[in-house]
C-alpha cells in the first residue's frame, strides 16, 4: 500500500502569513495528488487536483505543486478563513483513495 | 449542482449494523462514482469503499472486506452504506462523496454514528 504523511502536523501562523504543507508519498504517484480543507464539523472540500489544478471557487491564493513523491500546499497570504486542518490524498488502483494524516493550521 | 444528502445520526450497540443512506440530487446519479469515507472523532479521513452505479461495480478497501456493503439504488439516486459488526471504534461520521477522476469533489455533510451498549 502506499503510505500518506504530511508535514508539519500543526502550523501556526498569522493573518498575511505565507504557508506552505508538505505531504510525501511512500512511492511514485505521478501527479494524482490532492488537496482538502476541513473546518470543524464540516465535510472536507476539495482544493486542488491533480498536484496543481484549483477546484473551481477555490481563492487564487492556494496553490499546489509537485510530483512523484513530495507535494506542497501553499497558502500565499493566510486569511482568517484559512484556519483549518488540511489533508492530501492519493488515488490508485489497487488500494483506493489513501488520505495523509493532516496538518492543522492554526492562530499564532 | 450536485447535493449528497445524507441519512440522521444513528446509535447503535456492539455487535448490531448500521445502514447510512446517501440521496443524490441535481445531476446524473446513475453516471457517478460514490464513495464512503468515515473519521472516527478527532481523527482522520479513512476510504471504505465505492460504488459505480452505472457499471454495478463496487471496491472495497482491504481493511472493511466483509464488513462493508454498499449498494445504491438508480430509481431513487441514492446510495448506501452498510456496516455489519459493529464495535465502540466504529463510532464516527461518516460521509458520502461523489468520485471525479480519483477526487472526490462533492460531499454529503455527514452522518455520525455511535456504537454504544
Amino acid at each position: 500500500d502506499i503510505q500518506m504523511t504530511q508535514s508539519p502536523p500543526t502550523l501556526s501562523a498569522s493573518v498575511g502569513d505565507r504557508v506552505t504543507i508538505t505531504c510525501r508519498a511512500s512511492q511514485s504517484i505521478s501527479s494524482w495528488l490532492a488537496w482538502y480543507q476541513q473546518k470543524p464539523g464540516k465535510a472536507p472540500k476539495l482544493l486542488i487536483y491533480k498536484a496543481s489544478s484549483l477546484e473551481s471557487g477555490v481563492p487564487s491564493r492556494f496553490s499546489g505543486s509537485g510530483s512523484g513523491t513530495e507535494f506542497t500546499l501553499t497558502i500565499s497570504s493566510l486569511q482568517p478563513d484559512d484556519f483549518a486542518t488540511y489533508y492530501c490524498q492519493q488515488y490508485n488502483s489497487y488500494s483506493g483513495f489513501t488520505f495523509g494524516p493532516g496538518t492543522k493550521v492554526d492562530i499564532k | 449542482q450536485v447535493q449528497l444528502v445524507q441519512s440522521g445520526a444513528e446509535v447503535r450497540e456492539p455487535g448490531s449494523s448500521v445502514k447510512v443512506s446517501c440521496k443524490a440530487s441535481g445531476g446524473t446519479f446513475s453516471s457517478y462514482t460514490i464513495s464512503w469515507v468515515r473519521q472516527a472523532p478527532g481523527q482522520g479521513l479513512e476510504w471504505m469503499g465505492r460504488i459505480i452505479p452505472i457499471l454495478d461495480i463496487i471496491d472495497y478497501a482491504q481493511k472493511y472486506q466483509g464488513r462493508v456493503t454498499i449498494t445504491a439504488d438508480k430509481s431513487t439516486s441514492t446510495a448506501y452504506m452498510e456496516l455489519g459488526s459493529l464495535r465502540c471504534e466504529d463510532t464516527a461520521v461518516y460521509y458520502c462523496a461523489r468520485e471525479k477522476s480519483y477526487y472526490l469533489d462533492v460531499w454529503g455533510k455527514g452522518t455520525m454514528v455511535t456504537v454504544s451498549s
